[in-house]
């Protein structure tokens, strides 16, 4: 129940293309959905965020969609770069007497010159 | 200064070896988190300290002992390691719990011979 499912597991874009990864969860309590961004040899950095209240949240070319009853999430990356090539994360938070933070099993996109 | 600064950068031991990883953030962040991170794989919660109180064990063995001497310095004392604790070592700080933002350092690779 604490699982956070994301696929795919790796994905190639066209540079200008649009990257969809998504992500799913088991347990109502998660509350916070952040995704990060991981390149090799660096910690994740945080991308963008969501708070269940809201079903879409942009910052530039990231947008999450969120979808609340069927429990999963989405980050898409507009007009992908090839410096956008990197793990991606997704995470889900809640707390159930003591915080839980669990990642996803991760996406590792590569975007095509 | 927005950075999480980690020390060593690479570590070797041996499983009889005790040693320390050094976590430092001067952004005023009140809780501090160390991950651990096996190749491919997202990153593990292990502790969480909140204004330099340990406040979650995720059930980690006591071979890894981590303190906070100060609000800006997090260390894991390591002792009598097994080979299957190699891993990328992740700390984090965010400037209250874990709704907020973590900045993640870039990690001490650590293997155990």
């Amino acid at each position: 129940q604490q699982q956070v499912k994301q696929s795919p597991q790796s994905l190639i874009v066209q540079k200008g293309g649009i990257s969809i990864i998504n992500c799913a969860y088991e347990n109502t309590a998660f509350d916070y959905f952040p995704w990060y961004q991981q390149f090799p040899g660096k910690g994740p950095a945080l991308l963008i965020a969501i708070r269940p209240d809201v079903s879409e949240k942009k910052e530039g070319r990231f947008t999450i969609s969120f979808n609340k009853s069927a429990k999963q999430f989405s980050l898409h990356i507009m007009d992908s770069q090839p410096g956008d090539s990197a793990t991606y994360f997704c995470a889900a938070i809640g707390s159930w007497g003591t915080y839980k933070y669990i990642f996803g099993t991760g996406t590792r996109l590569k975007v095509l010159a | 200064d927005t950075e999480v600064t980690q020390t060593p950068k690479h570590l070797v031991m041996g499983m009889t070896n005790k040693k320390s990883l050094k976590c430092e953030q001067h952004m005023g962040h009140r809780a501090m988190y160390w991950y651990k991170q096996k190749a491919k794989k997202p990153p593990e919660l292990m502790f969480v300290y909140s204004y330099e109180k340990l406040s979650i064990n995720e059930s980690v063995p006591s071979r890894f002992s981590p303190e906070c001497p100060n609000s800006s310095l997090l260390n894991l004392h390591l002792h009598a390691l097994q080979p299957e604790d190699s891993a990328l070592y992740l700390c984090a700080s965010s400037f209250a719990g874990p709704y907020n933002e973590q900045f993640f350092g870039p990690g001490t690779r650590l293997t155990v011979l």
